[in-house]
Order: structure tokens, then C-alpha cells, then sequence
């Protein structure tokens, strides 16, 4: 049974580095690449980035100059890191398993960022 | 990116079909057979319900399926059921080699 547990802070100020953490139990961490994806409140899905096993990335174009996905293979996780994080940034953030576009069937719970001074 | 485009509500009656459609561009649905689908409840993680354009995941109803045609893609779900309303979200594979979605869409069973 594949799971998906994350954490980060819930909280930052504006021009800080939002950093989340996603550990997967279950399941070859390998045979997968791995997503972020977000939701402002109220409002639809964002696609943040991806990842395969091996380091591969790719990015929202909006989001570009400010995301970094990492992977750790040896601890089964992957990492978000979002820099200058502004109000617009304040979202619930998911980590999934999988492409999006070919359907991610395994989610983190999810962590709720808010960014405010 | 621009987010594909969906209508902001659907409804329909418990029995009836409904379909949802999800329009982009050339460069992202037309061009590839990568859209998948997701529904959404409140304050829960989405769950895909069709990938590849037309498949369906294991435990996924068989009244839930998917189409495409040119640039616009289809979530139809048959014999409406209250537990079917929710959030549905298309997203596809770009030239980009990034991910869209759309907007979303709500569907209201009546």
C-alpha cells in the first residue's frame, strides 16, 4: 500500500523560502517521477513541477525562477522549495505520485501555506 | 500558460449523463493523448478518475468515461449520482514538456 506523508511550515513572511517535504512508504520510489501541485483557497490546481528518480526536472513556467524540486532516493522523499513567496503564494500544497497528465493515484494529505507579515 | 478551459458549472438530474469539456490548444490536448481527469471533494486531495484520455484507474465507476476530439476533451459521467458531485479538473501534457490544468468545474446534482 503506497503512502505519501508531508511536512513544511504553514507559515512564512513575505521573501522567505517556503520548503516542504514529502516521504513515500510503499511502493518503488524509482519506477515513479513525482509532482507538486497547489491549490489557493477557493480556487483551482496549479502544477507546480515534477521529478523522476534519477533528478530530471520540470517546472511551471510562471513559477520558474523561484522553484527548486529535489529528490532523495535513499530516504524515499522529495522536496519543494518555492523562494520570495508572496501573499499569492499562500495555497494548500499537495505532493503526488506520478505525472499529472497521466494521473497521479497517490497524494500527500496536504499542507496548508499561508504567507502574511 | 493559460489554463485549459472548462465551464465553471454543470448540472444535471440523478440518472442523467452529463459531460464536461476541457478546451486547449494544439500544443497541449490536441497534440498529445495525455489528458487526464480528477474529481475533487471539499477539503480533500483530488482522485484521478480517467487518464490517457480515455482510461479508466481500477475502482473508478464505469459510468465515468473520457474522449477527445481536436483541441477539447471530454468527461462524460452516465446514470448521474449524488455522490458524483464535485470538482472535476482535465489536465494535459504541453510542448513544454509541462503540465496544465483547467480551470475546474462544478457539478451540481439537482
Amino acid at each position: 500500500q503506497v503512502h505519501l506523508q508531508q511536512w513544511g511550515a504553514g507559515l512564512l513572511k513575505p521573501s522567505e523560502t517556503l520548503s516542504l517535504t514529502c516521504a513515500v512508504y510503499g511502493g518503488s520510489f524509482r519506477d515513479y517521477s513525482w509532482t507538486w501541485i497547489r491549490q489557493p483557497p477557493g480556487k483551482g490546481l496549479e502544477w507546480i513541477g515534477e521529478i523522476n528518480h534519477s533528478g530530471a526536472t520540470n517546472y511551471n513556467p510562471s513559477l520558474k525562477s523561484r522553484v527548486s524540486i529535489s529528490v532523495d532516493t535513499s530516504n524515499n522523499q522529495f522536496s519543494l522549495k518555492l523562494s520570495s513567496v508572496t501573499a499569492a503564494d499562500t495555497a494548500m500544497y499537495y505532493c503526488a505520485r506520478g505525472r499529472a497528465m497521466r494521473g497521479c493515484a497517490h497524494w500527500g494529505q496536504g499542507t496548508l501555506v499561508t504567507v502574511s507579515s | 500558460q493559460s489554463a485549459l478551459t472548462q465551464p465553471a458549472s454543470v448540472s444535471g438530474s440523478p440518472g442523467q449523463s452529463i459531460t464536461i469539456s476541457c478546451t486547449g490548444t494544439s500544443s497541449d490536448v490536441g497534440g498529445y493523448e495525455y489528458v487526464s481527469w480528477y474529481q475533487q471533494y471539499p477539503g480533500t486531495a483530488p482522485k484521478v478518475v480517467i487518464y490517457d484520455v480515455s482510461n479508466r484507474p481500477s475502482g473508478v465507476s464505469y459510468r465515468f468515461s473520457g474522449s477527445k476530439s481536436g483541441n477539447t476533451a471530454s468527461l462524460t459521467i452516465s446514470g448521474l449520482q449524488a455522490e458524483d458531485e464535485a470538482d472535476y479538473y482535465c489536465s494535459s501534457y504541453t510542448t513544454n514538456s509541462t503540465t496544465i490544468f483547467g480551470g475546474g468545474t462544478k457539478l451540481t446534482v439537482l
